[in-house]
């Protein structure tokens, strides 16, 4: 299976701030990296697909990046609907594997 | 705009069997579109459980290869999940979502299903 590892897990930011967050694949995944939003008792809400492809309706400060087997999600100037739990999910082979989470809090 | 609604027992039994289905609007199932299942253990991250494409052969988490069924049917606009012989480990909120064919992003989620296995 592949490995999906997020860093950080959590952590803890302004209003305003940039926020990256990383998702490292186990091996190469090409650009099958696709990223979603979660907020508290809600069905997550997909961002980004193939690595960088904002869905319709995502606000343009919301951004993916990839470099080899390094995938970042940035958002450029956090809003308070933006504190939630976002996932990276691999989809260059099954078993479809999604990171672990990293939950974003207001500072 | 794709809606999709889970439905389904939100208590089963240990040992027993977790049936879910999954109604689709606003779009065929025969769109173009997989259709899977996705579960979210309380506290816990996201995991696929599977997903298939009308008329085509499912795919499943290898975690749970011997107790999952994926199916679909057409005439109803709708896909299921069972999952037999249930214990604790299985309790969790359900989701099922469209996928995109081309970068099998899920694009379209359910609401979610909450079941609990107890006794």
């Amino acid at each position: 299976d592949i490995q999906m590892t997020q860093s950080p897990s959590s952590l803890s930011a302004s209003v305003g701030d940039r926020v990256t967050i990383t998702c490292r694949a186990s091996q190469s995944i090409s650009s099958f990296l696709n990223w979603y939003q979660q907020k508290p008792g809600k069905a997550p809400k997909l961002l980004i697909s193939a690595a960088s492809n904002l869905q319709s309706g995502v606000p343009s400060r919301f951004s993916g990046s990839e470099s080899g087997t390094d995938f970042t999600l940035t958002i450029s100037s956090l809003q308070p609907e933006d504190f939630a739990t976002y996932y990276c999910q691999q989809s260059y082979r099954t078993p479809l594997t999604f990171g672990g989470g990293t939950k974003v809090e207001i500072k | 705009q794709v809606l999709l609604q889970e439905s389904g027992p939100g208590l089963v039994k240990p040992s027993e069997t977790l049936s879910l289905t999954c109604r689709v609007s606003g779009d065929s199932i025969r769109s173009g579109h997989y259709w899977g299942w996705i579960r979210q253990p309380p506290g816990k991250g996201l995991e696929w459980i599977g997903h298939i494409y009308p008329g085509g052969s499912p795919y499943h988490n290898p975690s749970l290869e011997t107790r999952v069924s994926i199916s679909v049917d057409s005439s109803k606009n709708q896909f299921s999940l069972k999952l037999i012989s249930v214990t604790a480990a299985d309790t969790a909120v359900y989701y099922c979502a469209s996928i995109g064919q081309k970068e099998l992003d899920f694009d379209y989620w359910g609401q979610g299903s909450v079941v609990t296995v107890s006794s």
